[in-house]
């Protein structure tokens, strides 16, 4: 089945250690986005990518790092700069990176901070 | 810049009652539309999207919107809910190749 993973589904971590989320997709997008998502705020984006090798900051990047080494990949580090990790993180990924395209989303991933 | 509101964060609905989820969006241009749902705990899929054309749109799960350029409004409906409706819905216009989404209204479905 073509789709969207994100694993580990629940992550802790103690404060002041850096956490990376997975995201994989095979559906042969070339794009893919982070968001954030906490309770009454809807999803904010972190970082997208709409090519290999290529990304960029979106409205709340600080405190957090990507890479996208390969098309179907595009990891996301938790930094201990971020001030306040604890959230639900979302991957998505679309076709080409065009506003018009429909973004697909995996599950998610629940990272609590101790 | 561009915005999204959806003033209701929460709804309750009996069964088998119609639906509305109102969005609001700031922007000058037609912009492209789309309503998202997400089901606890899970990732977010897409109902429906407007880019142009005819202002009614038809979307997955029975689900449809009407954009209204004169309200800047681009509400959701669905004629008969069932309790598998229950879930968080989202209202989202694209930037600048982005998509900035609406905070969200939770869908409660009475039995």
């Amino acid at each position: 089945d073509g789709g969207i993973t994100q694993s580990p589904k629940y992550l802790f971590r103690k404060e002041g250690q850096n956490v990376t989320l997975s995201c994989e997709q095979n559906l042969n997008h070339d794009a893919m986005y982070w968001y954030r998502q906490d309770p009454g705020q809807g999803l904010r984006l972190i970082y997208y990518s709409q090519i290999v090798n290529d990304f960029q900051k979106g409205d709340i990047a600080e405190g957090y790092s990507v890479s996208r080494e390969k098309k179907e990949s595009f990891p996301l580090t938790v930094t201990s700069a971020q001030k306040n990790p604890t959230a639900f993180y979302l991957c998505a990924s679309s076709t080409s990176g065009s506003g018009a395209d429909t973004q697909y989303f995996g599950p998610g991933t629940r990272l609590t901070v101790l | 810049a561009q915005s999204v509101t959806q003033p209701d964060i929460h709804i309750t609905v009996s069964e088998g009652a119609s639906l509305e989820l109102r969005c609001n969006y700031s922007y000058g241009a037609t912009p492209y539309l789309f309503w998202y749902v997400q089901s606890p705990g899970q990732g977010l899929q897409l109902l429906l999207k407007y880019f142009s054309g005819d202002t009614l749109v038809q979307g997955i799960k029975g689900f449809e919107a009407e954009f209204k350029r004169s309200q800047s409004s681009f509400n959701l409906r669905k004629p008969s809910v069932h309790w598998s409706d229950a879930a968080e819905y989202f209202c989202a216009v694209e930037r600048d190749d982005k998509i900035i989404f609406g905070k969200g209204t939770r869908l409660h479905i009475l039995p």
